[in-house]
């Protein structure tokens, strides 16, 4: 099915761990985003592309990097985990204002 | 910047009645305006969305929102709940696209809607 697939879907990471989460979409679409959601707080923007090779930061950027080498993917990277970034990341993409598209979530723990 | 304000962290209605969640947004022009559904352990559902013709919307699973210039406002409703409805429910903004791209939505943080029997 066409769509937005996020890997790993569950992960655990000490602390000062490093590790990429892989966004794939195959529909083509121009933009991309990194979501995190944690309780009382919704979905927060951590970074963004409008396209491949750009990036941009959104409202929760440290301690975030992130690549698109390719227009099909977006990595988002942790150099350094730390307890402050368990959250479950959400990955979306979209062609326009008017749709995106979010992939199932990765459940993040750092301990 | 844009901004959206759900109030109620917490709904709870009985099942066959009337649902409201309420949204209120910020923003220095028109903008697009979104739904989304979250049950336990899931993604996110589009149950509905605004961006521009009717101000009121209709969507899945029998739930519609009214766009409310003049309020700004965006409330999500359903004239009687059932016991599947339960999940949290998020509200969402953007701006039209410009030439610089999109910046993707702004999220409220959530409604957690629980039905009683």
């Amino acid at each position: 099915n066409a769509g937005v697939t996020q890997t790993p879907k569950f992960r655990v990471l000490k602390t000062g761990q490093s590790m990429t989460l892989l966004c794939a979409q195959d529909m083509n679409h121009e933009y991309m985003y990194w979501y995190r959601q944690d309780p009382g707080m919704g979905l927060r923007l951590i970074h963004y592309s409008v396209g491949e090779g750009t990036t941009a930061k959104g409202e929760v950027p440290d301690g975030y990097n992130v690549s698109r080498l390719k227009k099909q993917n977006f990595l988002l990277g942790l150099e350094s985990a730390a307890p402050s970034q368990t959250s479950v990341y959400f990955c979306a993409s979209s062609q326009s204002n008017y749709g995106y598209t979010f992939g199932s979530g990765t459940r993040l723990t750092v301990v | 910047a844009q901004s959206v304000t759900q109030l109620g962290s917490h709904v709870s209605v009985s099942e066959g009645a009337l649902v409201l969640l309420r949204c209120n947004y910020s923003s220095s022009v028109p903008p697009y305006l979104f739904w989304y559904v979250q049950y336990p352990n899931q993604g996110l559902q589009l149950l509905l969305k605004y961006t521009t013709g009717a101000t009121l919307v209709k969507g899945i699973n029998g739930f519609e929102a009214e766009f409310k210039k003049s309020e700004t406002s965006f409330h999500l409703t359903k004239p009687s709940a059932h016991m599947s409805d339960a999940a949290e429910y998020f509200c969402a903004v953007t701006l039209p696209m410009t030439g610089g791209g999109a910046d993707g939505l702004t999220f409220g943080k959530g409604t957690h809607l629980i039905i009683q029997p």
